[in-house]
C-alpha cells in the first residue's frame, strides 16, 4: 500500500511565525488534500489540489502539489493561537469500481505560543 | 443541514460487549466510509461503502462489520470489544470520485474494559 510519510510530526511556534510542513510518497497521486483536526473534532478540509505544480491559496494557508507528483507542502503564513491543531495531508487513492480512499499522513501537530 | 451525525459521543464497554455505531448524513453523498484515529496515528480505514448495498474492507476491518440499507446511513458494529479497539472512530461522507472532499462527523471515543 502507500506509504506516506509527514513532517514534521509536531512543531511550536511564537504567535506571527510561518508555518511549513510537507508530504512526502512512494507513490503518485492525481489529487492531495491538506484536512485540519481541530481537538476534540473531525477533520475539516483545507485545501485541494488536483493538479502537479499547483499552488493553492486559503487565506494564510498556501498549499503547492509537488511537480513528481509524490509530494505536497502545506505553509502557514502568520500563525495565530487558532490555527493549533493537527494538519493531515490525505491523497486520495483508486480503490476500483470508481471508488477513491484516502490515505491519511501521521499529521503534524502545531502549537501556537502566544 | 446537519452534514454527519455521528451518536453516541462517547461510550464505554466491556470486553466481550457487542454495540454499534451509528451514522448518519444528510447531504445524499454516495459515498461514506469509517475510520478509526489512535493516538499518534492518522486516520486509518476501517470499512467504506459506494453506495446503498455495496459495502467492502479498509486497511483495518477485522473485528468490525458493516451494512448500508440506505443512502443516508452506515452504521458500525463490535460485535465482541477488545481492549485494542478503544479508539476515536470518525464516519465521513462524499460524493464519488477523487476530487470529492470527504466530510467528517465529530467522532465517538470508545473505551473497552
Amino acid at each position: 500500500g502507500q506509504q506516506l510519510n509527514q513532517s514534521p510530526q509536531s512543531m511550536f511556534i511564537q504567535e506571527g511565525e510561518d508555518v511549513s510542513m510537507n508530504c512526502t510518497s512512494s507513490s503518485i497521486f492525481n489529487t492531495w488534500l491538506w484536512y485540519k483536526q481541530d481537538p476534540g473534532e473531525g477533520p475539516v478540509l483545507l485545501i485541494a489540489l488536483y493538479k502537479a505544480g499547483e499552488l493553492t491559496s486559503n487565506g494564510r494557508l498556501t498549499a503547492q502539489f509537488g511537480i513528481t507528483r509524490k509530494d505536497s507542502f502545506l505553509n502557514i503564513s502568520a500563525s495565530i493561537p487558532s490555527d493549533v491543531g493537527i494538519y493531515f495531508c490525505a491523497p486520495p487513492a483508486y480503490s476500483g469500481a470508481g471508488s477513491y480512499q484516502l490515505t491519511f499522513g501521521k499529521g503534524t501537530k502545531l502549537s501556537v505560543i502566544p | 443541514n446537519a452534514g454527519v451525525t455521528q451518536t453516541p459521543k462517547f461510550q464505554v464497554l466491556k470486553t466481550g460487549q457487542s454495540m454499534t455505531l451509528q451514522c448518519a448524513q444528510d447531504m445524499n453523498h454516495e459515498y461514506m466510509s469509517w475510520y478509526r484515529q489512535d493516538p499518534g496515528m492518522g486516520l486509518r480505514l476501517i470499512h467504506y461503502s459506494v453506495g446503498a448495498g455495496i459495502t467492502d474492507q479498509g486497511e483495518v476491518p477485522n473485528g468490525y462489520n458493516v451494512s448500508r440499507s440506505t443512502t443516508e446511513d452506515f452504521p458500525l458494529r463490535l460485535l465482541s470489544a477488545a481492549p485494542s479497539q478503544t479508539s476515536v472512530y470518525f464516519c465521513a461522507s462524499s460524493y464519488r470520485g477523487d476530487n470529492q472532499p470527504q466530510h467528517f462527523g465529530d467522532g465517538t471515543r470508545l473505551s473497552i474494559l
